[in-house]
C-alpha cells in the first residue's frame, strides 16, 4: 500500500535490551524523519535524513541510532533502552523543496 | 526546545461554534505550518503560511501570521465533533527548513 508505515504499534522491551523501530515510505521521499512525542513536551526531532546515506542529529538524538541504506526505509535503533525512552515515536517524510510532512500512524514503546 | 508556543493548551466549545488557537513563535520564520492530530494516530497537514503572506484559507480553515508579533492564529468555523484534536504549529526559520513543533492545543467539540 502506498504512504508511509511503522512497525511495530506497539512495543513493550526492558530496560536495557536493543530495540529497532522500522520506518517505510513508499513515495521515494528525500527527506525522513524521527520524532518522539511525550506529554508537556509535544513532538521533538531525534534524526532526520536528506537522502540514502545522509543522515544528522535533531534536538534529541543520544541514546539513538539511525540508517538509510536505501531511500525508502529509515529504521531507528535503540542500542540500549532506557525507561526515559518510554514514548511515542512517529516517522514522517517530505520531499526536497516540499515543507509539508507526511507522518506515519506512530509506535508507541514501553520500556519497562 | 520548541519554537512555536501554541495558545490555549485547552479549548472545549459546542459543535457550530468557532475555534480560534494561537501560536507565538521567539525568531524569524520561513515558514508555519498548522498540523492536526487525531487520538491515537498520526499529525496530518492542515496549511501552510509563508512568512510573506498575511492570511490563508483552506475550507473551514483560516490562519492569519503577523509576524511583527511573531504570532499566527487558526481559526476553524463551524466547528464538528469530527474536528475534535489536537492541533499543533511547526515553524521553520533561520538557515534551516526542518520545522519546530510546538506542544500543540487540545479541542473538544461537543456535539
Amino acid at each position: 500500500d502506498a504512504g508511509i508505515t511503522q512497525s511495530p504499534r506497539y512495543k513493550i522491551t526492558e530496560t536495557g535490551r536493543q530495540v529497532t523501530l522500522m520506518c517505510h515510505q513508499t513515495w521515494s521521499h528525500s527527506y525522513m524523519f524521527w520524532y518522539r512525542q511525550d506529554l508537556g513536551h509535544g513532538l521533538r526531532l531525534i534524526y532526520y535524513s536528506a537522502a540514502a546515506d545522509i543522515t544528522d542529529k535533531g534536538e534529541v538524538p543520544d541514546g539513538y541510532v539511525v540508517s538509510r541504506s536505501k531511500t525508502e526505509n529509515f529504521p531507528l535503533t535503540l542500542e540500549s533502552a532506557t525507561r526515559s525512552q518510554t514514548s511515542v515515536y512517529f516517522c514522517a517524510s517530505n520531499n526536497r523543496g516540499a515543507y509539508e510532512q507526511y507522518f506515519g500512524p506512530g509506535t508507541r514503546l514501553t520500556v519497562t | 526546545s520548541q519554537q512555536g508556543e501554541e495558545d490555549p493548551q485547552a479549548l472545549s466549545i459546542q459543535e457550530g461554534e468557532n475555534a480560534t488557537m494561537n501560536c507565538s513563535y521567539k525568531t524569524s520564520i520561513n515558514n508555519l505550518q498548522w498540523y492536526r492530530q487525531n487520538s491515537g494516530r498520526g499529525l496530518v497537514h492542515l496549511i501552510l503560511i509563508r512568512s510573506n503572506e498575511r492570511e490563508k484559507h483552506s475550507g473551514r480553515l483560516r490562519v492569519t501570521l503577523d509576524t511583527s508579533k511573531k504570532s499566527s492564529s487558526l481559526l476553524i468555523t463551524a466547528s464538528r465533533a469530527a474536528d475534535t484534536a489536537s492541533y499543533f504549529c511547526a515553524t521553520d526559520g533561520g538557515g534551516s527548513y526542518i520545522p519546530t513543533f510546538g506542544r500543540g492545543t487540545s479541542l473538544i467539540v461537543h456535539p
